[in-house]
């Protein structure tokens, strides 16, 4: 069936380091990727997506890579802030009536140290 | 342009009781899907509508129902209500750019407590 397997589930960092969050999918038709962040009591955001077609997307000190050979992505944070400290989820989607359909990972909770 | 809007924020019900929650979607997004969020399974799927059909439906039992208008606007319905109910539910909605997946705009939910 459909999965999403998200590590690590929590992550701490100090201030100004890099944080790597990384999932695994298991249905190979899923063709887009959004990555969530969810502050405390507050609504989950999207702070980036990839779609199958691109290997790799930036969005200031965000990234986030794509390999559907291994059905991997990962999301990359640099420099990172106190502000960034969040629930961050990774999804997994796919075309064809499904748009609206997405199979989220367990989810990490970053902290950041200042 | 409003956001996605849930209500009711809070909502606390009895264990056999059923509860019917709504959702206002922003406007010109025909896609309306919800989720339930717990500590211990995270976000998981219930299901989805598109233009008053039902077009996706996650692992949940038939307790969990839901319908959508025509001006979009979604509702979702749990029956015989149970202690494992309680979570956070999301409903988030997307334009559906058809062939291509669009970003999903979530609301702030409403949590649900079974007593």
């Amino acid at each position: 069936g459909e999965n999403v397997e998200q590590h690590p589930s929590t992550l701490s960092v100090q201030e100004g380091d890099s944080a790597v969050i990384k999932c695994t999918y298991s249905d190979s038709a899923s063709n887009y990727f959004p990555w969530y962040k969810q502050e405390l009591g507050k609504r989950p955001q999207l702070i980036i997506d990839i779609r199958s077609n691109v290997g790799e997307k930036k969005d200031q000190r965000i990234a986030v890579t794509l390999n559907k050979t291994a059905k991997h992505f990962s999301l990359h944070i640099t420099e990172t802030q106190p502000e960034d400290s969040a629930v961050y989820f990774c999804a997994a989607s796919k075309n064809s009536g499904n748009t609206g359909k997405l199979i989220f990972g367990q989810g990490t909770t970053l902290q950041v140290k200042p | 342009k409003a956001g996605v809007t849930q209500t009711p924020r809070y909502l606390i019900k009895t264990r056999g009781q059923q509860v019917t929650l709504s959702c206002s979607p922003i406007s010109g997004h025909r896609s309306v899907s919800w989720y339930q969020q717990t500590p211990g399974q995270g976000l998981q799927f219930l299901f989805e509508y598109f233009s008053e059909t039902q077009r996706n439906k996650g692992n949940f039992p038939g307790r969990f129902s839901g319908r959508q208008f025509s001006n979009s606007r979604s509702e979702m319905n749990v029956s015989t209500l149970e202690l494992g109910d309680s979570a956070l539910y999301l409903c988030a909605s997307s334009l559906d750019g058809g062939a291509v997946n669009t970003e999903a705009f979530f609301g702030q939910g409403t949590r649900l407590t079974v007593v």
